[in-house]
């Protein structure tokens, strides 16, 4: 079935320390999204990607940062993280002009 | 810029009743999309339901229906015979037609069926 796919489901990383999550999908779709959700809110849109071209939100902090190597993967790079960024991150994917949305399981990020 | 809102933070009902999930959104803008999401519990978002502005008919798909109100900017989600796979959390989305494609999402509402 086609999909979207999110590594790892769960993520421990330490204050500070790198940290890259992963998106794929076999959608074929030309729009990828991520979102931060944290517990028991709406999901908040970081940045998403039209093809190539990348779009960042006004409000998204400088230590995000995104990675759109081919149409099916998509990686969210985060440079230092803080206590405040654990979350939930969801990938997303659309076909331009369809309005609708997939979205992939989560990645749980755990910042200790 | 647009917002959506949702008034009933958590619900519950007991399986096999109906159940009416309340939106109100604000934009000045006339077209758009509406859409109920549902995320269950440690699993992944799924669309529901969806309603372009220009439609005066309700969107209904099987068991989901909803009654969307343009002038009062208003979009509830009715949930007939409720089943125990129908907990989760329900989110209201916005979107422009012709824009960047972008969903404003509401706060959610918790919604939870009883057996």
């Amino acid at each position: 079935d086609a999909m979207v796919i999110q590594n790892p489901r769960y993520q421990v990383t330490q204050f500070g320390k790198p940290v890259t999550l992963s998106c794929s999908q076999t959608l074929n779709h030309n729009v990828m999204y991520w979102y931060q959700q944290k517990s028991s809110q709406a999901p908040k849109l970081l940045f998403h990607y039209y093809d190539k071209d990348f779009n960042n939100e006004a409000d998204t902090p400088d230590n995000f940062q995104s990675r759109r190597p081919n149409t099916s993967f998509c990686f969210l790079d985060i440079r230092s993280p803080g206590l405040g960024d654990a979350a939930m991150y969801l990938c997303a994917t659309s076909r331009a002009g369809s309005y609708e949305q997939y979205f992939g399981p989560g990645t749980r990020l755990t910042v200790t | 810029a647009q917002t959506v809102t949702q008034s009933q933070p958590e619900m519950s009902v007991q399986e096999a009743e109906t159940v009416t999930l309340s939106c109100t959104y604000d934009t000045s803008e006339n077209n758009y999309y509406l859409f109920w999401y549902k995320q269950p519990p440690s699993r992944q978002m799924i669309l529901v339901i969806r309603q372009e502005a220009y439609k005066q008919q309700n969107a209904t798909e099987n068991r989901f229906s909803v009654n969307f109100q343009k002038a009062a900017k208003s979009f509830s989600l009715k949930i007939s015979d409720s089943q125990l796979g129908d907990t989760a959390m329900y989110f209201c989305a916005f979107t422009f037609i012709f824009g960047n494609e972008k969903l404003t999402f509401g706060t959610g509402t918790r919604l939870t069926i009883i057996p």
